[in-house]
């Protein structure tokens, strides 16, 4: 059973650009969740998607947008990115929606805006 | 509200010491989820234990164990005999599966630092 997987691990942006991250859920698992992690914090939640729907979002702003594939592959996608949005990225996967499964990690994007 | 806190920020032991991380939540509902997740410095988020809010049973997996109490909302982990491997941050979580929407809300986050 293949786990969660981000890509990239890391990347580095300037103020202003655009960035894309790349999740692979965990086999057999339908919904994705989005997770920011500042330094020295916990995770917050920005979005969550099931069987390619938006699933809930959280206090974010909505340059934060993303997409689930019918493969259950999801992106996040940042526009026109500000400092305060380095942090780790967190993606997590399960095998249902509405908090009755398991959120299962993956190792994160680490994303430094310059 | 929904919240968790963790009031321990860094908790430093020697090997082989017990060591007790707290937990208290705040939740509307009657139906929800806690967990425990482990954060080591590679950053990724390992499960370590999911108890729903109808399950006061305290358990224990090898070192590890947790005490769930309804009366003080809390739900506080203890890593017996340490080992340096433990050294990490310990996040815990709610979720609460009543509002569709399945996120989890995590604490800030205990530092945990187990030296030989």
């Amino acid at each position: 059973e293949t786990g969660v997987t981000q890509s990239p691990t890391h990347l580095i942006k300037t103020r202003g650009q655009q960035v894309t991250l790349r999740c692979s859920s965990q086999s057999g698992h339908n919904t994705v969740s989005w997770y920011q992690q500042a330094l020295g914090q916990g995770p917050q939640f920005i979005f969550q998607y099931y069987r390619e729907e938006e699933n809930g979002r959280g206090n974010f702003p909505p340059r934060f947008s993303g997409l689930q594939f019918p493969n259950y592959s999801s992106e996040l996608n940042v526009n026109a990115l500000e400092l305060d949005d380095s942090a780790l990225y967190l993606c997590a996967s399960s095998l249902a929606r509405a908090g009755r499964d398991t959120q299962y990690f993956g190792p994160g994007t680490r994303l430094t805006v310059l | 509200a929904q919240k968790v806190t963790q009031a321990q920020t860094e908790i430093s032991v020697v090997e082989k010491e017990d060591v007790t991380l707290d937990c208290v939540y705040e939740t509307r509902d009657t139906t929800y989820y806690l967990f425990w997740y482990k954060q080591p410095p590679s950053g990724e988020l390992v499960f370590l234990i999911r108890r729903n809010s109808f399950d006061e049973q305290n358990e224990i997996s090898g070192r590890y164990s947790w005490n769930f109490q309804k009366s003080t909302s809390s739900f506080n982990f203890t890593i017996t005999a340490s080992q340096v491997v433990d050294s990490a941050v310990y996040f815990c979580a709610l979720s609460e599966p009543n509002y569709n929407t399945d996120k989890l809300i995590f604490g800030t986050g205990t530092r945990l630092q187990v030296f030989p």
